[in-house]
Formats: structure tokens, C-alpha cells, sequence
């Protein structure tokens, strides 16, 4: 059974460019999470989504960011005309369902704005 | 919101036992969730505590208590692959989780 799988691993923008970031769920999970870590600091919850739907996005920047959930393929976090501070650790965690803590996280997606 | 504290490193040798606190304020607390998160690694999950006391897994310990917002991860019999983060992180109403700011373990020889 794969576990979560985030690509790209590693992205390099300029900044005014956009980022996209993709987010495949464990096989069965149908809650999706996205984090946002800079270094030496913990996780920030930024939204959680199901199939086609966003939940709750309270961590979620107003302006430049959105996600998505479609019926078929991967969630994707958006980052449009990125900025230096956009640069972080993004990882996306996967859940069957509502009953524990318990999250399955990605490898992460390293961004660097230029 | 929730906020939640725990330290900010830790040292210990080979075969010590470590105790990480961590306090919380939460409105509408769930569960209390402990994730390992090695360097450039990806956070996993280590334990969840919905309800007083301890649990056990192998050499890592979880406990906690609602009425004083508290809990902790205990790591026994160190090893030097513990060396790493350990983060807790909060279980409120929705699914999202709030994480503390992460304590470094660093086991040494």
C-alpha cells in the first residue's frame, strides 16, 4: 500500500511566478491536509479538504493560495506570484476518516523562492 | 485557538530514558497526538491519547490528563537513532491538528 506521495520534492520559483503542488493520498483516505513548516519551527495547519470539497481553510493565507480536492487526481495547493516568504517545507497528510490524531504525511515539498 | 508548549531541546546519552512535557490551551480538545519528525524527513506518527493515562508502544510512552492540560511522551532506552524532533500537536472539533513548536532530542554516545 503506498503511503502519501507529494511531487514535486523539490521546486525552485522565481518570485511573481506560481507554485503547484501535488498531494496524493494513501490508498482509501479521503481527508486530505496541507502543512506549511519553516525551518526549526513546527507545523502550521493551512486547510483540509475532502473529495471536492475544502472543510476548513482558517490557516490558509486570504490572498495567492488555494486548493483543491477534485473527484479524480491529486490535491494540488496553488501559490500564485509567489514571494521570498513563501519559501518553506510543504507537507501534505492524508486520514480515512475523523475518529483519531492519527495523519500519514508525504515526503514534503521543498520551495524556494528566488 | 489553541496554543501549546513543550521544550525547546533535550539531551540524553545512549540507554537514558527522556520525558517531554507538553501543556496546552485549547478550546474543544479532542486528543493529544505525538509525531517523530527526523531532519529533511517527513513527521510520523508515534501516538494518540483521547483519554487519561498512559500508553505504551514498545519504548515510547504516551500520557496524558484532560483536567490539567497536560501530557507527555516518555523515550526509554534511548538510542541513537532517536535523535530527532518530537512533535505534539492538538486534536480539536474538525480534523485539523495544531502542532507545539517541537523539542529536539539529541542522544548522544
Amino acid at each position: 500500500n503506498a503511503g502519501v506521495m507529494q511531487n514535486p520534492r523539490h521546486l525552485v520559483r522565481r518570485r511573481g511566478q506560481e507554485a503547484r503542488l501535488r498531494c496524493s493520498p494513501m490508498k482509501g483516505h479521503s481527508h486530505v491536509y496541507w502543512y506549511r513548516q519553516l525551518p526549526e519551527e513546527g507545523l502550521k495547519f493551512m486547510v483540509y479538504l475532502q473529495k471536492e470539497n475544502i472543510i476548513d481553510e482558517s490557516g490558509m493565507p486570504k490572498e495567492r493560495f488555494s486548493a483543491e480536492f477534485p473527484k479524480e487526481g491529486p490535491s494540488i495547493l496553488r501559490i500564485q506570484q509567489v514571494v521570498r516568504g513563501d519559501s518553506a517545507a510543504y507537507f501534505c497528510a492524508s486520514s480515512p476518516g475523523q475518529g483519531t490524531g492519527e495523519q500519514y504525511f508525504g515526503p514534503g515539498t521543498r520551495l524556494t523562492v528566488t | 485557538g489553541q496554543s501549546l508548549e513543550q521544550p525547546s531541546e533535550v539531551t540524553a546519552v545512549e540507554g537514558a530514558i527522556v520525558q517531554i512535557n507538553c501543556t496546552y490551551q485549547t478550546s474543544g480538545f479532542y486528543g493529544l497526538s505525538w509525531y517523530q519528525q527526523h531532519d529533511g524527513g517527513a513527521p510520523t506518527f508515534l501516538s494518540y491519547n483521547a483519554l487519561d493515562g498512559l500508553e505504551e508502544t514498545g519504548r515510547f510512552s504516551s500520557f496524558l490528563s484532560r483536567s490539567d492540560s497536560y501530557g507527555y511522551l516518555l523515550l526509554q532506552e534511548l538510542q541513537m537513532k532517536d535523535s530527532a524532533s518530537y512533535f505534539c500537536a492538538v486534536k480539536a472539533a474538525g480534523n485539523k491538528l495544531t502542532f507545539g513548536g517541537g523539542t529536539r532530542v539529541l542522544v548522544k554516545p
